[in-house]
């Protein structure tokens, strides 16, 4: 079955202590992308990848940090959480660029961070 | 100001009602996507639009360029229907970057 899969799907941590949520597809697609979605701000994109070992900032990159070594995998990591990066957050793939197919999402993590 | 408007932010419809739902941005795009996302969080893509007009079942999508316009059109809606329905536009020059409308919730009731 053609999907993409978050882990963990909750999360409870506390300020400072490193996390990463990984994110992984099995449809061989070149975009992954990161999304955190907040009430009244929507989503909005973290980071993105286009390819293996070709990453780029979205919106709201601070904080966070990226790395694309497989097509497959393509992991979140918070080096130092704080309490304002409690949030819904998404992972995504698309054959191609961003906008030119069909964005294939995971479920979801949320992240509480004491 | 946001890049990415929706309107209405929440629609309350009865079933078999006729819904649009609208959006507007104000950078240039290469594509507009319609997403869907169901009350248990996950988010499904629907439609991508990069002029014109498409149809799935009964839902259609609608975009007018040079209005920097689009809507979601959904006819005889159902209660399987109530969602959250957002908007995200992808940018021109030929970046890879998404933007997002902050989304309307849509509540058909029976």
């Amino acid at each position: 079955e053609a999907q993409v899969t978050q882990n963990p799907r909750y999360l409870i941590t506390v300020t400072g202590k490193k996390l990463t949520v990984t994110c992984s597809q099995n449809m061989n697609h070149e975009y992954m992308s990161w999304y955190r979605q907040d009430p009244g701000l929507g989503l909005r994109q973290i980071y993105y990848s286009m390819n293996v070992e070709v990453t780029d900032k979205g919106d709201v990159p601070e904080g966070y940090k990226v790395s694309r070594k497989e097509k497959r995998n393509f992991p979140l990591i918070l080096e130092s959480p704080s309490p304002n990066q409690t949030s819904l957050y998404f992972c995504a793939s698309s054959p191609g660029g961003a906008g030119r197919r069909a964005q294939y999402f995971g479920p979801g993590t949320r992240l509480l961070v004491l | 100001k946001n890049e990415v408007e929706q309107s209405p932010q929440n629609l309350t419809a009865q079933e078999g009602e006729f819904i649009t739902i609208n959006c507007s941005y104000s950078v240039g795009i290469s594509a507009l996507h319609w997403l869907q996302q169901h009350p248990g969080g996950g988010i499904v893509s629907l439609f991508m639009l990069s002029s014109g007009k498409k149809k799935h079942g009964r839902l259609i999508a609608t975009i007018n360029i040079q209005e920097k316009h689009s809507s979601l059109h959904i006819t005889a809606s159902h209660p399987r229907d109530s969602a959250v329905y957002i908007c995200a536009v992808r940018g021109r020059p030929a970046n890879n970057d998404m933007r997002f409308g902050a989304g309307t919730r849509l509540t058909v009731k029976p």
